[in-house]
C-alpha cells in the first residue's frame, strides 16, 4: 500500500486559513487521495477526496499537484470546531479493491482563539 | 438513517474473557471493517468483509475473529482477552468505488485487566 508524509502536529488562528501538507510520492495513477479527520473522543469522519483535478465542498478543497505526488487540504477559515487530527489516504482503485484505509499518524491541528 | 451503530460502547473485561462486539450499517454497504486505535495512534485496520459471508485480515488480526453472517452485520469477537487488547475500536462501513467516503461508528473503549 502506497504510503503518506504529513507533518505531526500544525496551528492555526481562528478565522484564517489553514493549509495541510500531504506527500505520497509512490501512489500510483489510480489512487485515490483521501482526507478523514477525527475529532476527539469520536470515530473518524470524511472530509474530500480527489483523483487528479482540484475538489472543493461545504468543509473544505483539496490541492492536489500536477504530478500528484503532494496534495494539501486547505481550510479556508478555520474555527474552533476544526482542532482534530487530519489523515491523509490513499484509496486503491484497481482490481481487487477492498476499500481499505491506511492510517498514518495525522496531523494534529490546534486552532488558537 | 442511524449510520453505523456500535454495541457495547464502553466494557471492562478481565484477561482470559471473551466478548463479541457488534457493528450495524443501515446504508446497504458492501464493505464492513473493523480498526483499533491505541492512545496517540492512527487506527489500525484489524479484519474486513467485502460481503456477506466473506472476512478478510487487516494488519493486526492476532487474537481477533469476525463474521458476516448478515449484509448489514459484522461481530468482532475476542476469544481470551489480553491486557495488550485494550484500545479503542471503530467499526465502518463503505461501498466499492474508490471516491466512496468510510462511515465511522462512535467506537466501543474496551479495558482488559
Amino acid at each position: 500500500d502506497a504510503k503518506t508524509t504529513q507533518p505531526n502536529s500544525m496551528e492555526s488562528n481562528e478565522e484564517e486559513p489553514v493549509h495541510l501538507p500531504c506527500n505520497h510520492s509512490t501512489i500510483s495513477g489510480t489512487d485515490y487521495i483521501h482526507w478523514y479527520r477525527q475529532l476527539p473522543s469520536q470515530g473518524p469522519e470524511y472530509v474530500i477526496h480527489g483523483l487528479t483535478s482540484n475538489v472543493n465542498n461545504r468543509m473544505a478543497s483539496l490541492a492536489i499537484a500536477e504530478d500528484r505526488k503532494s496534495s494539501t487540504l486547505i481550510l479556508h477559515r478555520a474555527t474552533l470546531r476544526d482542532a482534530a487530527v487530519y489523515y491523509c489516504i490513499l484509496r486503491v482503485s484497481h482490481s481487487g479493491n477492498t476499500g481499505k484505509l491506511i492510517f498514518g499518524q495525522g496531523t494534529t491541528l490546534q486552532v488558537k482563539p | 438513517n442511524a449510520g453505523v451503530t456500535q454495541t457495547p460502547k464502553f466494557r471492562v473485561l478481565k484477561t482470559g474473557q471473551s466478548m463479541t462486539l457488534l457493528c450495524a450499517q443501515d446504508m446497504n454497504h458492501e464493505y464492513m471493517y473493523w480498526y483499533r486505535q491505541d492512545p496517540g495512534m492512527g487506527l489500525r485496520l484489524i479484519h474486513y468483509s467485502v460481503g456477506e459471508g466473506t472476512t478478510a485480515k487487516g494488519e493486526v488480526p492476532d487474537g481477533y475473529n469476525v463474521s458476516r453472517l448478515k449484509k448489514q452485520n459484522f461481530l468482532l469477537g475476542l476469544e481470551s482477552a489480553a491486557p495488550s487488547q485494550t484500545s479503542v475500536y471503530f467499526c465502518a462501513s463503505t461501498d466499492p468505488f474508490p471516491g466512496d467516503e468510510q462511515f465511522f461508528g462512535p467506537g466501543t473503549r474496551l479495558t482488559v485487566l
